[in-house]
């Protein structure tokens, strides 16, 4: 069974520019989370989202985004790209919402540059 | 603010011995802690949880300890491998959200 996969695996972009990265959650999993890893660090909750609603948000800007679609596939936009937008952007799927790591499973990321 | 850190950021031990990484966290209302593994050009893996009503947990050569009342959380591997080579991360679990340290480097020499 194929795990969660994210869509594209580098980019690179200008500031001002906008980006949407993708993700495919493991067959069966209803709930999405995107994360944010810049380098050297951990990584910071942006969104989760469970039954194609929005049930969670971090202390990001309004220039972040997301959906979840009907089969679960879920997309991350961010608007104005700044040059600390810079980072590995991880997707994680788990089953449902409650104790979200006894489930979830982490995809590989994309990693977004901004010159 | 909520914070979760990791005393150090690299700790380098021999292959066969164990390893010790450490965490202190702020929030005392977390309800659960959690460590991540991960490797190069991948994302979190799950290692283990405990409950913030636990002291001690352990499941296959990692046992996790929480010293609630210095809030400190450690992950203890037993005879180091090779391929215990990865970046570690304490998260903690509060109001829907996991929130992750900075995370120590784990290099084991052969």
């Amino acid at each position: 069974d194929a795990g969660v996969t994210q869509s594209p695996t580098h980019l690179i972009k200008t500031r001002g520019q906008h980006v949407t990265l993708r993700c495919s959650p493991i067959s069966g999993h209803k709930s999405v989370s995107w994360y944010q890893q810049v380098l050297g660090q951990g990584p910071q909750f942006i969104f989760q989202y469970y039954e194609k609603e929005e049930r969670g948000r971090g202390n990001f800007p309004d220039r972040f985004s997301a959906r979840q679609f009907p089969n679960y596939s879920s997309e991350l936009n961010v608007n104005a790209l700044l040059l600390g937008d810079s980072a590995l952007y991880l997707c994680a799927s788990s089953l449902d919402i409650d104790r979200v790591w006894e489930t979830q499973y982490f995809g590989p990321g994309t990693r977004l540059l901004v010159l | 603010g909520e914070s979760v850190g990791l005393h150090l950021p690299t700790l380098s031990v021999q292959e066969g011995d164990n390893s010790i990484i450490n965490c202190a966290y702020s929030n005392s209302a977390s309800d659960y802690f959690i460590w991540y593994k991960q490797e190069s050009g991948k994302g979190p893996q799950f290692i283990i949880d405990i409950r913030s009503n636990m002291d001690k947990r352990q499941g296959q050569r990692v046992t996790v300890l929480l010293n609630k009342t210095v809030k400190h959380l450690s992950l203890q591997i037993a005879a180091t491998q090779p391929g215990d080579s990865a970046v570690y991360f304490c998260a903690d679990f509060n109001t829907g959200k996991l929130i992750f340290g900075q995370g120590t480097t784990l290099q084991v020499k052969p």
